[in-house]
């Protein structure tokens, strides 16, 4: 079955230094590949998805993920955080077939310091 | 462009009740998800409708129900609420075409169940 994982619960950076935050799937065939974020008490923002072509996808804020097959990973990266950035950030695969659905890893908490 | 909107943004509930959540996709989109985001649990996918038909469930009793109007809006309606129904619920909307579609969230209701 497809699955997704962030290993990391809640990472912790500085206004200003790099940041990159972890996901692996678990999947089949060629999976797409989806990053939200979501402020407190807030709904999902999408970020950026990769389905096929360059696997350095660009997204808003100035987030980018890269997509390794051979590490079934698709890790979020940011050359510099924002204080604004701190929220939590979800990875996602689409389930494929005729399922429809995402299945979304636990996310991982994102504290800016100042 | 309006995106995804969802109605209450509040509801409370006592336990045995009904509860009915509403959401209206954005314009074009004819597919409408929708996901519990219950503490501890993650994000859960709960029902897929496109076209008026439901085409997906997830692992939920059947006490989770919905149905799409003609105009590509949706109504969840969970009977028989338990305390463990608390929980943020997010509508999702897309083109409806599953493998290579994305999913744009509205921002929630939550329903709290006493």
């Amino acid at each position: 079955a497809q699955s997704v994982t962030q290993p990391d619960i809640h990472i912790t950076v500085s206004e200003g230094a790099s940041l990159e935050l972890r996901c692996n799937y678990s999947y089949g065939a060629t999976p797409y590949l989806f990053w939200y974020v979501q402020s407190p008490g807030q709904g999902l923002q999408l970020l950026l998805k990769y389905f096929s072509g360059d696997t350095l996808v660009q997204g808003i804020k100035g987030f980018e993920a890269e997509f390794k097959r051979s590490q079934s990973s698709f890790n979020l990266r940011k050359p510099s955080v924002h204080w604004s950035d701190a929220a939590e950030y979800f990875c996602a695969v689409e389930a494929g077939g005729s399922q429809g659905n995402l299945i979304f890893g636990k996310g991982t908490k994102l504290s800016v310091k100042p | 462009e309006a995106g995804v909107t969802q109605s209450p943004t509040h509801l409370i509930k006592t336990r045995g009740q009904q509860a009915t959540l509403r959401c209206s996709p954005i314009s074009g989109h004819t597919s409408v998800y929708w996901y519990q985001q219950a503490l501890g649990l993650g994000l859960q996918f709960l029902l897929w409708y496109d076209e008026g038909e439901e085409r997906n469930r997830g692992n939920f009793p059947p006490r989770f129900s919905g149905r799409q109007f003609p105009n590509y809006s949706s109504e969840l309606n969970v009977n028989a609420l338990e305390l463990e129904d608390s929980a943020l619920y997010l509508c999702a909307s897309s083109f409806g075409l599953a493998g290579a579609d994305t999913q744009y969230f509205g921002p929630g209701t939550r329903l709290t169940v006493l």
